[in-house]
C-alpha cells in the first residue's frame, strides 16, 4: 500500500555538507513536489517537477536543487547545508488534478537537523 | 494569486466537544479543488477530502463534515464529538487549473483534544 517513500525519517548533517533527500513513488505520477514544513509557516514549496528531467522553482528554492532522472524518483539536494535548513521535508506525488479523486500523496517526511 | 488562510493556529477542546476548523481561500481560477489533510504526530499527511469548485454540497463522513461556501470562499471542517485520536495538525489546501497541479497549503491548525 506504500505509495511515496522518503529515504530517511531522521538525518543529522554538518554545516557545509552536501545532502541528498530521496523520494520514490510507485503510482506512475508525472508530478512530484518537495516541501519544507516549519512551525507557523505551513508547507512551503521548494521545487516541483512535471516530468522526467523537468524542474520548476517553487516559492523558496534558494540553497536547494533537484534531480529527476527517472519518473518514480525525485531527489532534493542541499548543495551546502546550513543551520537555517533544519526542517521537516515532505515529498508529494500528485496525479492530474482535474481527474476524479486526484489527491496529493505524501511521504512520511524527513526531519533534517543541520549542526 | 492563490492563497489559503487558516487563521486558527491552535485549538484545544475537551473530548466529545464539537470543533470547527476554518479555511478561507483566494484564487483566480474558475475551476479549482480544495482539500483537507491531517498530520498526526507521526508526521505523514493523510488525505481527508477533496472538493471541486462546482460541487458546493456539504459532505459528511462519520464524525467529520465539511461546509464549502463559494460566496465566502470558505471550506470549513467540523469534527463532531471529538476524540483524543483527532489530535493532529490539519491543513487546508488549494489546487487550480491555471496553476497546474501545484498545491497551496494553509499554515495549518493544531488541534489538541483533551481527555
Amino acid at each position: 500500500d506504500v505509495k511515496v517513500t522518503q529515504s530517511s525519517r531522521y538525518l543529522v548533517k554538518r554545516t557545509g555538507e552536501k545532502v541528498f533527500l530521496e523520494c520514490v513513488q510507485d503510482m506512475d505520477h508525472e508530478n512530484m513536489f518537495w516541501y519544507r514544513q516549519d512551525p507557523g509557516l505551513g508547507l512551503r514549496l521548494i521545487y516541483f517537477s512535471y516530468d522526467v528531467k523537468m524542474k520548476e522553482k517553487g516559492d523558496i528554492p534558494e540553497g536547494y536543487s533537484v534531480s529527476r532522472e527517472k519518473k518514480e524518483r525525485f531527489s532534493l539536494i542541499l548543495e551546502s547545508a546550513s543551520t537555517n535548513q533544519t526542517s521537516m521535508y515532505l515529498c508529494a506525488s500528485i496525479g492530474p488534478v482535474d481527474r476524479q479523486n486526484t489527491e496529493a500523496f505524501f511521504g512520511q517526511g524527513t526531519r533534517l537537523t543541520v549542526v | 494569486a492563490q492563497k489559503v488562510t487558516q487563521a486558527q493556529t491552535e485549538i484545544s477542546v475537551v473530548e466529545k466537544e464539537d470543533v470547527t476548523l476554518d479555511c478561507v481561500y483566494e484564487t483566480r481560477d474558475t475551476t479549482y479543488y480544495l482539500f483537507w489533510y491531517k498530520q498526526p504526530p507521526s508526521g505523514e499527511l493523510v488525505f481527508l477530502i477533496r472538493r471541486n469548485s462546482f460541487d458546493e454540497q456539504n459532505e459528511i463522513s462519520g464524525r467529520y463534515s465539511w461546509n464549502f461556501q463559494k460566496s465566502t470562499s470558505s471550506f470549513n471542517f467540523t469534527i463532531t464529538a471529538s476524540q483524543v485520536v483527532d489530535s493532529a495538525v490539519y491543513f487546508c489546501a488549494l489546487s487550480g487549473v491555471i496553476t497546474g497541479n501545484q498545491f497551496y497549503f494553509g499554515t495549518g491548525t493544531s488541534l489538541t483534544v483533551i481527555p
